[in-house]
């Protein structure tokens, strides 16, 4: 079983709809999990972080995360053209302090 | 703030040279650096963690004699990819975490180095 698991994609939506975003962790005792943007040939920039189950909202962006289940999702909200990429979900790890990826969901929203 | 910066951002080298990448943080101190491989349509895999004036920790499959780090300060860390091969061709990115940060675990990612090795 992997760490972080998520859909590789690709997930299509049209503009203006709601993109969600699934991942799953296999370490219970994980505290803090990260949703980041990476545009093909960019580095990967964070768009939110949740550490308590329940939702967190940041503008366009609402991450979840059920730590019974073991699950963290991303929502976004009124998608735009511009929200095509690849998002990556990370979890950290206590045990050798750093974040594990996911493979990564790619998005593409239609105009 | 949080600005973290890599130099050189492209670079090309024949089979058997060594690269030196670095990372800067730019506006915060950090403690700790993460060094990451990607290649293409892979996700990050972490290579090495290194905090400020001790040896790198290296990630399981990772040569430590290859890919020397080093983190003499707690705004710079250097990856030196010794004789390159063609094998060793990606995306490099290093990550920061900040004392001011320490709670979160929140790291901000340089922009990236790409290597290519002829």
């Amino acid at each position: 079983q992997k760490e972080v698991e998520q859909n590789s994609g690709p997930l299509s939506v049209p503009e203006g709809a709601i993109a969600s975003l699934n991942c799953t962790y296999s370490d219970r005792g994980s505290q803090s999990f990260f949703w980041y943007r990476q545009y093909s040939g960019k580095s990967p920039e964070l768009i939110m972080f949740i550490y308590s189950n329940g939702d967190k909202e940041d503008g366009r962006f609402t991450a979840q995360l059920n730590k019974a289940s073991q699950y963290v999702s991303l929502l976004i909200r009124d998608s735009q053209p511009s929200d095509s990429a690849t998002y990556l979900c990370a979890v950290h790890m206590e045990y050798g302090n750093k974040l594990v990826f996911g493979a990564g969901t790619i998005l593409r929203v239609k105009s | 703030g949080a600005v973290v910066s890599q130099h050189p951002s492209r670079v090309i080298c024949k089979s058997g040279t060594s690269v030196k990448i670095e990372c800067r943080s730019l506006d915060f101190q950090a403690t700790t650096m993460f060094w990451y491989r990607q290649f293409p349509k892979q996700s990050l895999m972490l290579m090495a963690t290194s905090n400020e004036g001790s040896k790198a920790t290296y990630e399981q499959g990772v040569e430590k004699d290859k890919f020397l780090i080093n983190h003499a300060s707690l705004t710079l860390s250097t990856l030196t990819v010794t004789s390159a091969h063609p094998e060793d061709s990606s995306f490099y990115i290093c990550s920061a975490r900040g004392t001011s940060w320490a709670n979160s675990n929140e790291q901000f990612f340089g922009p990236g180095t790409r290597l290519t090795v002829l």
